[in-house]
């Protein structure tokens, strides 16, 4: 186990509406990245935090969105909700610095009707 | 484009055989390369990291090459076992870019 705690383990919603995922960080690890998996792919990163500030983004549309709070736990909010977002939605935690391994949680598998 | 490709996106191997796996890539020119592991339902876990300066990288029976002029990885699982089936990912740091992860190659070992 990673220490990584991602909430839900898997959500249904509706085209349309908005959804909010959450991540605990592993202790002492002060970044955290938001990956999409679309079944079948390796996982897109979506942005990431480093101390409540996002330091990097990917290709994806301003209807993402996150935060990352001063215990360094994180959310991810999608607007808008479309079906191209069924995904599983991994986040990942680690202390900051370069070259380094990243600790996974076990995901949140999105399913968007 | 950048693009990160790994071989097949399955692949049987007998059960005690080695089994490899390629990653090449394309319009990168990472500093190191990473190689997770995948079980379905789970996130990615670290297995190993190589850094361009590194020609060879083990861990037991995992052994990691990465080849800048080829522009190409390969790992390998020896004497492989019924446990190492799962889905195996490479990824790269393209410096000024986060992680980027391949397609991944899933792996059975056939008993």
């Amino acid at each position: 186990e990673t220490g990584v705690t991602q909430s839900p383990t898997h959500l249904i919603k509706t085209r349309g509406q908005q959804v909010t995922l959450r991540c605990s960080s592993q202790s002492g690890h002060n970044t955290v990245s938001w990956y999409q998996q679309a079944l079948g792919q390796g996982p897109q990163f979506i942005f990431q935090y480093y101390r409540e500030e996002e330091n990097g983004r990917g290709n994806f549309p301003p209807r993402f969105s996150g935060l990352q709070f001063p215990n360094y736990s994180s959310e991810l909010n999608v607007n808008a909700l479309e079906l191209d977002d069924s995904a599983l939605y991994l986040c990942a935690s680690s202390s900051g610095q370069v070259n380094e391994k990243l600790f996974f949680g076990s995901g949140t598998q999105l399913s968007v009707l | 484009s950048q693009k990160i490709e790994q071989n097949s996106e399955a692949l049987n191997i007998q059960e005690g055989k080695t089994a490899t796996l390629t990653c090449n890539y394309t319009n990168y020119s990472p500093a190191y390369l990473q190689w997770y592991r995948q079980d379905p339902g789970r996130g990615p876990v670290f297995l190993l990291l190589i850094r361009e300066n590194e020609k060879e990288k083990r861990k037991e029976r995992l052994k990691v090459t990465f080849d800048t002029t080829l522009k190409q990885s390969l790992f390998h699982i020896t004497a492989s076992q019924p446990a190492d089936s799962a889905t195996y990912l490479c990824a790269l740091d393209p410096l000024s870019e986060k992680l980027t992860f391949g397609t991944g190659t899933r792996l059975t070992i056939i008993p």
